[in-house]
Formats: structure tokens, sequence, C-alpha cells
């Protein structure tokens, strides 16, 4: 049950794109299509952006996008805003378990 | 409107038991599999435990296995984490969280409540 892997940080400009990887293995990432992606602003409760990989919630921006090759999946964020910047996590499915990145700050300069 | 609202953390010496509770609201309680994840301070999330719709199968983290206990009664629309022989390495924010329908995602958390175990 390691963590997945993801950058500690990214940044970017309003208006700018960037995007968030998220590595594991064949046993989670790479085997199920069942990745999510969190949101979490400080001191707040996490948010669900993405499922099932590259699926938005009813209320998320269509900003927000998900992806994935191999046993590498990506967020990403299209026409940074401020309220962007936050903690980002992404979560996989595995047997019998649920295995969460290490999480990924991201900056809005 | 959906809600879980956690309740039970606070302040506990090592070695000794907790339980939390998160009671549901607003939507069917029994449908839905449901979570606790936790976070440490200053720390990412990390998934603890899960169990199904009906109560049937439940699963751990290795690092709460044996210690860690999930329940829930879907007549009080009410879930359970009874935690014994605690560690300071359990301290942490603990949510709790409900299984998107139909797929594998937490789409609806509830705002968490806080362990700090403590010598």
């Amino acid at each position: 049950q390691s963590a997945l892997t993801q950058p500690r940080s990214v940044s970017g400009s309003p208006g700018q794109s960037v995007t968030i990887s998220c590595t594991g293995t064949s046993s989670d990432v790479g085997g199920y299509n069942y990745v999510s992606w969190y949101q979490q602003h400080p001191g707040k409760v996490p948010k669900l952006m993405i499922y099932d990989i590259s699926k938005r919630p009813s209320g998320v921006p269509d900003r927000f996008s998900g992806s994935r090759s191999g046993n590498t999946a990506s967020l990403t964020i299209s026409g940074l805003q401020a309220d962007d910047e936050a903690d980002y996590y992404c979560c996989s499915y595995a047997v019998n378990s649920r295995i969460f990145g290490g999480g990924t700050k991201l900056t809005v300069l | 409107q959906e809600h879980l609202v956690e309740s039970g953390g606070g302040v506990v010496q090592p070695g000794r038991s907790l339980r939390l509770s998160c009671a549901a609201s607003g939507f069917t309680f029994r449908d839905y599999g449901l979570h606790w994840v936790r976070q440490a301070p200053g720390e990412g999330l990390e998934w603890a435990a899960l169990i199904w719709n009906d109560g049937s199968n439940k699963n751990y983290a290795d690092s709460v296995k044996g210690r860690f206990t999930i329940s829930r009664d879907n007549s009080r629309n009410t879930l359970y984490l009874q935690m014994n022989s605690l560690r300071v390495e359990d301290t942490a924010v603990y949510y709790c969280t409900r299984d998107i329908w139909g797929s594998d995602a937490f789409d609806l958390w509830g705002q968490g409540t806080t362990v700090t175990v403590s010598p």
C-alpha cells in the first residue's frame, strides 16, 4: 500500500494550464478505471473534482480534466484562476484498499 | 441536503481506545459504501477503512489493521470507527466519506473530527 507518487508542487500564472501527475502501478492506477482527484483548500474539507479517470461531478468546471496513460494519471487545469490555488490529491482503487497520492501544492503566481 | 457529521474525537493517551461516529442525513444511507479517511497534521490524506452498504465486507489499511474496526447501523444512519491500542501516529483529522453512486470515489465528506494521541 505505498502512496501514489505526485510532484510536491506545481505553479502557473492566471490563464495558463498546469498538469499534475500521479504515478502508481499496474495494481492500482494502471489496473482499474477508478482514479479520482480531490482539491483541498487550507483548513477545508477535500472536494471531489474528477472520478473514473476523467469524469467530472456536477458543478465542477470543465477547466478541470483527467486522463491516464499506463500507470500514470494526470489532472489538467486550464485557464488557471486564483481560487485554484490549493492542494490536490489523486486516489486509486486497489484490491481491498484505496491509495492516495502524497499531494501536490498548486501555486497560482 | 446530504450531510455527514462526525463526532467522538478528542485527546487520548497511547494505548487507549476511542470510538468515532458519523451521522448521515439527506440520502438513503443503506445504499452506499462508506469509508474513513484521515489526515495527520500538515500531511496528506490517508485511506483507513471501508465498509460495504450492507456491512458484509470491510477492509483496512495496513497501518490500522487489527486495531481499528469499522461498523455501521443502517437503522440509525450511522457509521462507526472503533479505535483500539491508539498510537501517537494515529493523531489526525478523521473524515467520514461516501462512495459515489455506481463507482469508486469519495463524493461526500464530513467536516472531520480531530483525534490527538499524546502521552
